[in-house]
């Protein structure tokens, strides 16, 4: 059974910094992972897919890697700002219509 | 504007009471999700539908039901035999081309009085 793991549950750093988020499964049999953002009360808005046979995905300061044979991928968030501050999950797609997401990472940004 | 819209944004329960959640979309997407999320925790399935008129329970679809009528509309019910409903409630859409790229809607909170 998919297991997605995200540790830390929670990060704080001061603005400026670059970060990396990290998320682990136990099934390296995925099409895809995918990273969201969520704010407080708010649905979920994705910010990068990788597919299966990609290593990485850039959205400006975002960039997601993936290595499947160990099961990671992690989130790189380059000058960190305090509109960042979010949860960010990250989820994978084990068949073709049942997504397992991670708990999360609850991420704030110091001024 | 296309989106998923969920109504309402808050909901209180009672005791014994079935209450429905609405979710309507339109980005003409053939499937829907409806997920739940508790404090500090992931995403867990309750529900999918992948067509209208078809639907597959999740990993906790006991107490919650559902109906898919219309293309556009995915409605969740949680009964009162869901004896612990005070969550986030997620609907979610996506386009059935296997790479399911989910569009989530902005959640209900649903609390017991």
């Amino acid at each position: 059974k998919q297991e997605v793991t995200q540790i830390p549950a929670a990060l704080s750093v001061p603005e400026g910094e670059n970060l990396v988020l990290n998320c682990s499964f136990t099934d390296s049999a995925i099409y895809n992972l995918q990273w969201f953002r969520q704010d407080p009360g708010k649905g979920l808005t994705s910010l990068l897919l990788i597919q299966s046979s990609q290593r990485e995905q850039t959205s400006g300061r975002l960039n997601a890697s993936l290595d499947k044979s160990s099961g990671r991928s992690t989130l790189y968030i380059a000058a960190s700002q305090p509109g960042d501050s979010a949860t960010y999950l990250c989820a994978v797609l084990s068949s073709a219509s049942k997504i397992i997401f991670g708990s999360g990472t609850r991420l704030s940004i110091r001024p | 504007d296309g989106g998923i819209t969920q109504s309402p944004k808050y909901l209180f329960r009672k005791e014994g009471q079935n209450v429905t959640l609405s979710c309507e979309q339109n980005l003409n997407h053939d499937a829907m999700y409806w997920y739940r999320q508790d404090p500090g925790q992931g995403l867990r399935l309750i529900y999918y539908s992948q067509i209208v008129n078809d639907f597959q329970k999740g990993d906790i679809a006991e107490g919650y039901s559902v109906s898919r009528e219309k293309k556009e509309s995915f409605p969740l019910t949680v009964t009162s035999a869901q004896k612990n409903p005070t969550a986030f409630y997620l609907c979610a859409s996506s386009i059935r081309d296997g790479k399911n790229i989910q569009y989530f809607g902005a959640g209900t909170r649903l609390s017991v009085l």
